[in-house]
Order: structure tokens, then sequence, then C-alpha cells
């Protein structure tokens, strides 16, 4: 059965303190995997697609990265505003259609 | 301009009623999705339509029932609502089933309604 960990569930950080959360994943062929952002009462937010193992995708302090078993969203210099939950989400092969698989998130709290 | 818009935002109701949720998309986009949030926030497809045609249907009851009059909107009845049923309902959309299901093109999803069964 496809499946995707996201770890840690909770993380605090203080303001300018980098770090990293990792999406681990368990599907019998990636088509791609996908990052959002989802702040309290809002819908998930678009940040990156990744396809293949190596691949490397920045967005300001934010740059997800892929391994053949998981990706890692790395947060660098994070400021208050990147206060969020962050979802990792996978198309696979054996997926019906269009369904994503999402992890259960990782709640990212930073303080200055 | 809100690319996926839902309304109700909140909606708050007693055990047993029928109740409805609508989406609209103006994305232009072929597909669009109705996913659960539950109180863990885990997030679950439930169905998914393409050119208003159902094209994913999972494991969900009966009393959720789906339509899509045109490929911009895409609606969710709720039938003898129980309090199970509580929990944030998302509608998505992108833009081609089949590069999509390649992964080749992006979900985007709108505000949530948050549904209290009582």
């Amino acid at each position: 059965e496809d499946q995707v960990t996201q770890s840690p569930e909770a993380l605090r950080l203080q303001e300018g303190e980098s770090s990293s959360l990792n999406c681990s994943y368990t599907v019998s062929g990636l088509r791609g995997l996908f990052w959002y952002r989802q702040d309290p009462g809002k819908g998930p937010e678009f940040l990156f697609t990744l396809y293949s193992a190596g691949e490397e995708k920045e967005k300001e302090r934010l740059k997800a990265t892929l391994t053949k078993k998981e990706s890692f969203l790395h947060i660098t210099a994070p400021k208050p505003e990147d206060s969020a939950t962050y979802l990792c989400a996978v198309q696979a092969v054996d997926q019906a259609g269009t369904a994503l698989i999402f992890g259960k998130g990782t709640t990212l709290s930073v303080s200055s | 301009d809100t690319a996926v818009s839902q309304t109700p935002k909140y909606l708050v109701t007693q055990m047993g009623n029928d109740k409805s949720i609508k989406c609209e998309q103006n994305l232009g986009h072929d597909t669009m999705y109705w996913y659960k949030q539950d109180s863990k926030k885990f997030l679950k497809i439930m169905f998914s339509y393409n050119n208003k045609e159902l094209i994913i249907n999972e494991t969900v009851p009966n009393r959720f029932s789906p339509k899509s009059p045109d490929k911009a909107h895409l609606n969710l009845h709720i039938n003898s609502l129980e309090l199970g049923d509580s929990a944030v309902y998302f509608c998505a959309s992108s833009q081609d089933a089949f590069r999509t299901a390649l992964g080749k093109e992006t979900q985007y999803f709108g505000p949530g309604t948050r549904l209290l069964v009582l």
C-alpha cells in the first residue's frame, strides 16, 4: 500500500534557526512529489513539485530535495511568517486516476 | 480573484439533516476533486471528476453524492449527516486528468468548508 510519512509532527524554531522537515514515501512508482503549505483555517497552497531523485527546487528560504525514498524541505534562517503546516503528497503509479496521497504534515512554529 | 472558491465557509447542522457544499473554479481546469481533512489534519481524496464525469470514487458512504453541472463546478451533497462527518472539506482542481495522473499538473485547493454536525 502506498504511504507517506512526515516527521517530525511538530517543530519549534527560533527565528534564524535553520532546520529540515522529512517526508518518506513508500509507493510502487512515483509520478511526482508535491509540497504544500497550509495556514490555519486555509486551504493547502502549492510550493514545489519534484519528479526524480537528485532534483532540487528553491523558493525564498525554502529548498526541497528528493531521493528515492524521501524528500526534505530545508528551511534556511526561518522567519515567524514561515509558521504553518507543511504537507507532503505523492502522485503514485498505481493510484486510481489523479488522487494525491498526503502525509499528516509537520506543523512549524517560528518564534522571534 | 479567487481561483477555487467554496461556499459556505462554515456549516453547523444537526445530525440527520441534509446539506450541500458548493465549489467553483475559474482557472479553466478540466478536473475537480473533493478531499476530506479530519481532526488530525489528514487529507484524503473522496471524489474526482474530469469534464463532469466521475473518475475517482473512494470508499465513501453513499450518503455523499457529488454533482458536476459543468466543468467549473463540483458540488457535494450529504444526506443524513452523522457526527463523524464533522471535518473540513476541500475542493481542488487541476488542468488535465491525464497529465495530473502523471504528476505533471498541480492540484489547487479552495479555502475549505468547516462542517460541524451536532
